[in-house]
């Protein structure tokens, strides 16, 4: 149980389009999920929380208007990354919260961004 | 804002060894969690840690929750090929966030 997936799995796209990335929880509803980023060798850091039925919560530095979040069923959150430039290119993952226990994060596989 | 101290950031070691990590913080927490990512891969839960002291095993790994809730520790006995990757200690801030340590990257010599 309590796998999350991500699509695309990698992306290349030219500079200026938006991009659409999902992330589904496929065995469990999830009210909370997170999005992070990830640039090479480096850690995760997180970008925002989603949360079902209301607006998302971004973390400092975090530009709400290029990145897109939608939680619009207990098992689906999209980031959209508007008006992408290279800058943008990087590793973004997803996590579910599951909520019961302990509220344990599990991670989708992540998405490559490749912007040209 | 929250941060973790994990250590090594590299390690190179040689089949059948034994490999220990730890990381750091400043603040207490109630939970430490270690992961484990590889290339092109999102980070896969290995240990969740929820009482202070607390040693827990899974496997050929094992880890602990510091008495002082400012520390954990990840002991992998027996490297083998299939335990390369970047692993990262984290715990549970504000609002159920999850903060990660730098990472630790193991490399291993068959």
């Amino acid at each position: 149980g309590a796998v999350v997936s991500q699509h695309p799995s990698w992306v290349i796209c030219k500079s200026g389009t938006s991009v659409k990335i999902e992330c589904r929880s496929l065995d469990f509803q999830a009210t909370t999920m997170f999005w992070y980023r990830q640039f090479p060798k480096q850690s995760l850091m997180l970008m925002a929380t989603s949360n079902e039925g209301s607006k998302a919560t971004y973390e400092q530095g975090v530009e709400k208007d290029k990145f897109l979040i939608n939680h619009a069923s207990l098992t689906l959150s999209t980031l959209t990354v508007t008006s992408a430039h290279p800058e943008d290119s990087s590793f973004y993952i997803c996590s579910a919260r599951v909520p019961r226990g302990y509220n344990e994060q599990f991670f989708g596989p992540g998405t490559r961004l490749t912007v040209l | 804002g929250q941060q973790l101290n994990q250590s090594p950031q590299s390690m190179f070691i040689q089949e059948g060894e034994d490999v220990s990590m730890n990381c750091t913080s400043s603040s207490i927490f109630n939970t430490w969690l270690w992961y484990k990512q590889e290339p092109g891969e999102g980070p896969v839960l290995l240990i969740a840690l929820y009482k202070a002291g607390e040693l827990t095993s899974n496997g050929r790994l094992t880890a602990q929750f510091g008495i002082t809730r400012k520390d954990s520790f990840l002991n992998i006995s027996a490297s083998i090929p299939s335990d390369v990757g970047i692993y990262f200690c984290a715990v549970t801030g504000g609002a159920q966030k999850l903060v990660f340590g730098q990472g630790t990257r193991l490399t291993i010599n068959p």
